[in-house]
């Protein structure tokens, strides 16, 4: 298995402009997960999708913020419009079931630079 | 209630020596302990982790202590290697996906 596939690997892009990142999680799992990471609040969890549904956004940090999962094997992030402290690295992930017991299983990561 | 607090934040060990990473958190409602493993340019990837029925759990070289009444939990790395170098995040979760990481910990071993 590919594992969890993520793109772009690395984003930059001035302030105001929409950014949309992708997601490919594992085939087969139905949890999917968006994280973001940075020095100051390390590793926080945006939005949880379980069977395509958005379950949990209370992580979203504001209105600027989406993020959508058409189908099993694909899901975006949106920013719109973006600035610069939305410079992080997004991570997605995803597991077989929804308890603590299972295992996430992060992509590379995308890194955002907002100018 | 519901952060998990690690240390040190940084961490330089000699080629063959014992790591050690310590999180403590304060919801006793937490039942599931996870450590994962971060290297530059990647993703977290789970390395070990633990329930707290049991008091310890060693695979490998990676060994987590977990000490209920304290609150507290520990991974330790014997005989650390150069590969081992990384950045060591500690997580906790209530029975369900949500986890609260630690701050992590970056690991670099000397040659």
């Amino acid at each position: 298995d590919a594992g969890v596939i993520q793109s772009p690997r690395h984003e930059v892009t001035e302030m105001g402009q929409e950014v949309t990142l992708r997601c490919k999680p594992i085939s087969g799992h139905n949890s999917l997960f968006w994280y973001r990471q940075t020095m100051m609040r390390g590793l926080e969890l945006l939005i949880y999708f379980n069977n395509n549904v958005p379950i949990d956004d209370s992580g979203m940090p504001e209105d600027r913020f989406s993020a959508k999962m058409p189908n099993a094997s694909f899901s975006t992030l949106k920013i719109q419009p973006s600035e610069p402290r939305d410079s992080a690295v997004y991570f997605c992930a995803s597991s077989l079931g929804t308890s603590g017991g299972y295992e996430q299983f992060f992509g590379p990561g995308t890194r955002l630079t907002v100018l | 209630q519901q952060q998990v607090k690690q240390s040190p934040q940084s961490l330089i060990v000699q080629k063959g020596g014992i790591s050690i990473i310590n999180c403590a958190y304060e919801n006793t409602a937490f039942d599931y302990f996870p450590w994962y493993q971060q290297f530059p340019g990647k993703g977290p990837a789970l390395l070990i982790a633990i329930r707290p029925d049991v008091s310890e759990k060693k695979e490998g070289r990676f060994t987590i202590s977990f000490n209920k009444s304290a609150k507290q939990f520990s991974l330790h790395i014997m005989d650390s290697q150069p590969g081992d170098s990384a950045t060591y995040f500690c997580a906790a979760s209530r029975g369900t996906y949500k986890y609260i990481f630690g701050t992590g910990t970056r690991l670099k071993v000397l040659a």
